[in-house]
C-alpha cells in the first residue's frame, strides 16, 4: 500500500516569506497528523485532524500557521510570515482514526524548511 | 512540565554487540510506550511498543523493558546490525478519554561501527 506523500521535500524561504506543505494520508485513514521536528528533536505535534475537523490544535502558533483539511482527505499547512525558528522538518502522519488512532501513526518523508 | 526524555545523545557500538537505548519519562499516567526509528531523510518508523501494564515485551532482535517504579523505558537491540543505525525516539500515548496523544521525546543517534 502506498504510504503518507509529501511535496516538497526541501523548502529554502527567506524570513517573512510564506510557504505551504501539502500533505496525502494513506488511503482510508481519517486521522490525519502536522509535526514539526527542530533539529535533534523529537517531533511536536502542530495539529490533528479527524475527516475534515480539527480535533487538537493546541500546539500551532496560530498567528502565524494554518493548516486545513477540506475534503477530509489531503492537507495542507501553511506558515506566513516565516520566522527563523520555524526551519525544521515537518512531517504528516496519518492513521485509520478512532479515539486510540494515535497508537498507529504512519509517517511521511516530511519537508525540510529552511528559512533564511 | 510533563516529558519524556533521553539519557544520552549519541551511542556507538561494534557491529554484532548488543545495544541499550534508555528513556526517562516523567508523566506516570502515560498508557502506552512506543520507540521509533528515524533514518536520515525518513519519518519516524514503529520498532515496537508496550503497555503501562507490562514490563517486558520481545520482537525480532529487540526487546522493550519497562520500569514503572523509576519511570525507565529501554530498548535493546540484539546483534546490532549496520542497518540498525538511526536515530531512536521512545514516546509516551496518553488517553485522554475523548482522544489519545503521542509525545516524542528527544532522539539518541545509534552508530554502528563496522
Amino acid at each position: 500500500e502506498a504510504g503518507v506523500a509529501q511535496s516538497p521535500r526541501y523548502k529554502i524561504i527567506e524570513k517573512r516569506q510564506s510557504v505551504a506543505f501539502w500533505c496525502n494520508p494513506i488511503s482510508g485513514h481519517a486521522t490525519l497528523y502536522w509535526y514539526q521536528q527542530i533539529l535533534g528533536q523529537g517531533p511536536k505535534l502542530l495539529i490533528q485532524f479527524q475527516n475534515n475537523g480539527v480535533v487538537d490544535d493546541s500546539q500551532l502558533p496560530k498567528d502565524r500557521f494554518s493548516a486545513e483539511r477540506l475534503k477530509g482527505v489531503d492537507s495542507t499547512l501553511k506558515i506566513q510570515p516565516a520566522k527563523l525558528e520555524d526551519s525544521a522538518v515537518y512531517l504528516c502522519a496519518s492513521s485509520l482514526g478512532g479515539r486510540l488512532s494515535s497508537y498507529e501513526q504512519y509517517f511521511g518523508p516530511g519537508t525540510r524548511l529552511t528559512v533564511t | 512540565g510533563e516529558s519524556v526524555g533521553l539519557h544520552l545523545p549519541t551511542l556507538s557500538v561494534q557491529e554484532g554487540d548488543n545495544s541499550i537505548i534508555n528513556c526517562a519519562y516523567s508523566n506516570s499516567a502515560s498508557d502506552y510506550f512506543i520507540w521509533y526509528k528515524q533514518e536520515s531523510g525518513k519519518g519516524p518508523q514503529f520498532i515496537i511498543d508496550i503497555r503501562s501494564n507490562m514490563d517486558k515485551r520481545q520482537g525480532q532482535r529487540v526487546t522493550v523493558l519497562l520500569n514503572k517504579t523509576v519511570k525507565h523505558l529501554s530498548l535493546q537491540i540484539a546483534a546490532t546490525q549496520p542497518g540498525d543505525s538511526a536515530v531512536y525516539f521512545c514516546a509516551e500515548i496518553r488517553d485522554t478519554g475523548a482522544n489519545s496523544k503521542l509525545t516524542f521525546g528527544k532522539g539518541i543517534t545509534l552508530s554502528v561501527r563496522p
